[in-house]
């Protein structure tokens, strides 16, 4: 099994939905990252949590990171065809600092 | 002018060559990595270069070897090249040691789709 687990694996919104995505680890989450991912390019940065319970929030999307640092998600809110792509939460599950784990990917898309 | 740049973006080749990747980022960070994305689109690490010395080594074929000629600079080198070497590989990189700050952003690279034949 992965260290890190995401879900939906893949998930199908129509534009103006909210949705949301889950990473979840049986470790703890030292500075969690979410990265989108358009298809045959690199991944975009979206936001970093390091502390349980952090909240950030940029344009229409939200992520968290719950208070035991387990398991964050990202939430999307009145989805847009520019959202589609693929979301890859990473973190460093050794509290080493820099080897980022990555989740298994969501991908995403969203119907006009 | 791109942060993080790779090249080529393409590179098809027959099993048992031996082919380079480079990649070169211009943000004057400290530490580089290489990304390996397999067909499931699963990210693993595979190294990562501190100021030229190698700080992360999983558990890679001895055949991919990096070579960090500056802090600039991290360039990945495939012997023997296999059908299952087949994937995208991302180059990325991040400033650390900033004082409080453990944890920093890595930047992408757009990647490098190799295909063994």
């Amino acid at each position: 099994s992965q260290e890190l687990e995401q879900s939906p694996q893949s998930l199908i919104v129509q534009e103006g939905k909210n949705l949301t995505i889950n990473c979840t680890s049986s470790k703890t989450l030292y500075g969690l990252y979410w990265y989108k991912q358009k298809y045959g390019e690199g991944l975009i940065f979206l936001m970093m949590l390091q502390k349980g319970g952090e909240e950030k929030s940029h344009e229409k999307i939200t992520a968290k990171l719950d208070e035991k640092k387990q398991q964050s998600s990202l939430h999307i809110t009145a989805s847009q065809p520019s959202h589609a792509g693929i979301y890859l939460c990473g973190a460093d599950v050794t509290g080493g600092g820099n080897k980022l784990t990555f989740g298994t990917g969501t991908q995403l898309k969203v119907e006009l | 002018d791109t942060a993080v740049s790779q090249t080529p973006k393409y590179l098809v080749t027959q099993m048992g060559n031996d082919k380079s990747i480079k990649c070169e980022q211009n943000l004057g960070h400290d530490t580089m990595y290489w990304y390996k994305q397999d067909s499931k689109k699963f990210l693993k690490i595979m190294f990562s270069y501190n100021n030229k010395e190698l700080i992360i080594n999983e558990t890679v074929p001895n055949r991919f070897s990096p070579k960090s000629p500056d802090k600039a600079h991290l360039n990945l080198h495939i012997n023997s090249l296999e059908l299952g070497d087949s994937a995208v590989y991302f180059c990325a990189s991040s400033q650390d040691g900033l004082a409080g700050v453990r944890y920093n952003e890595q930047f992408f690279g757009p990647g490098t789709r190799l295909t063994v034949l």
